[in-house]
């Protein structure tokens, strides 16, 4: 239940293209979805991220969808850059003190050129 | 900016020996974290602090344990470190609150036991 699985493992993705990574999860009590990127040789770094209040977050060429009812959310890069190629994970946790994300367990995206 | 400073990037040790991961945060953040990453296995949560000298086990605490003395350093300590401890070792540290708060990384400390 308290498991965050994400897919797919890797992607490989023209330059312009769109990327999309997928999450699901299980709990209910999840009510804050972030995705984190990281570049080789440094710790992930926060994205962008969503609650469960709104379907959908946009942040330049970043989108998340949210999908309440199937338990299911995913990251949308329009226009996917060489400088995008990197691995994200998407997490969730619990609006309560003392806890922690849940990590999926990471994609890694390569743009091609 | 938030700082998140691990000691070493690499670090290459025995097995048996007593290994300690150091990790200074520079925000005056409440909560810290301890995390291995392993390819394939994603980000495995092994233990967090939401304050000095607490602690609370994630998913792998098994032959690890952690000591935070003072607020701004966390410290990973492996007591006898074994061949299946090789691994990246990231630290963390978000504000106090729910667990939705943004966490903020460290490098890594790249770890092997020969």
């Amino acid at each position: 239940q308290q498991q965050v699985k994400q897919s797919p493992q890797s992607l490989i993705v023209q330059k312009g293209g769109i990327s999309i990574i997928n999450c699901a999860y299980e709990n209910t009590a999840f009510d804050y979805f972030p995705w984190y990127q990281q570049f080789p040789g440094k710790g992930p770094a926060l994205l962008i991220a969503i609650r469960p209040d709104v379907s959908e977050k946009k942040e330049g060429r970043f989108t998340i969808s949210f999908n309440k009812s199937a338990k299911q959310f995913s990251l949308h890069i329009m226009d996917s850059q060489p400088g995008d190629s990197a691995t994200y994970f998407c997490a969730a946790s619990m609006d309560q003190a003392g806890t922690a994300l849940i990590f999926g367990k990471g994609t890694t995206l390569s743009v091609s050129s | 900016d938030v700082k998140v400073t691990q000691s070493s990037r690499y670090l290459v040790k025995r097995t048996g020996e007593k290994v300690f991961l150091e990790c200074v945060q520079d925000m005056d953040h409440e909560n810290m974290f301890w995390y291995r990453q392993d390819p394939g296995l994603g980000l495995r949560l092994i233990y967090f602090s939401y304050d000095v000298k607490m602690k609370e086990k994630g998913d792998i605490p098994e032959g690890y344990s952690v000591s935070r003395e003072k607020k701004e350093r966390f410290s990973l300590i492996l007591e006898s470190a074994s061949t299946n401890q090789t691994s990246m070792y990231l630290c963390a540290s978000s504000v106090q609150g729910a667990g939705n708060q943004p966490q903020h990384f460290g490098d890594g400390t790249r770890l092997s036991i020969l």
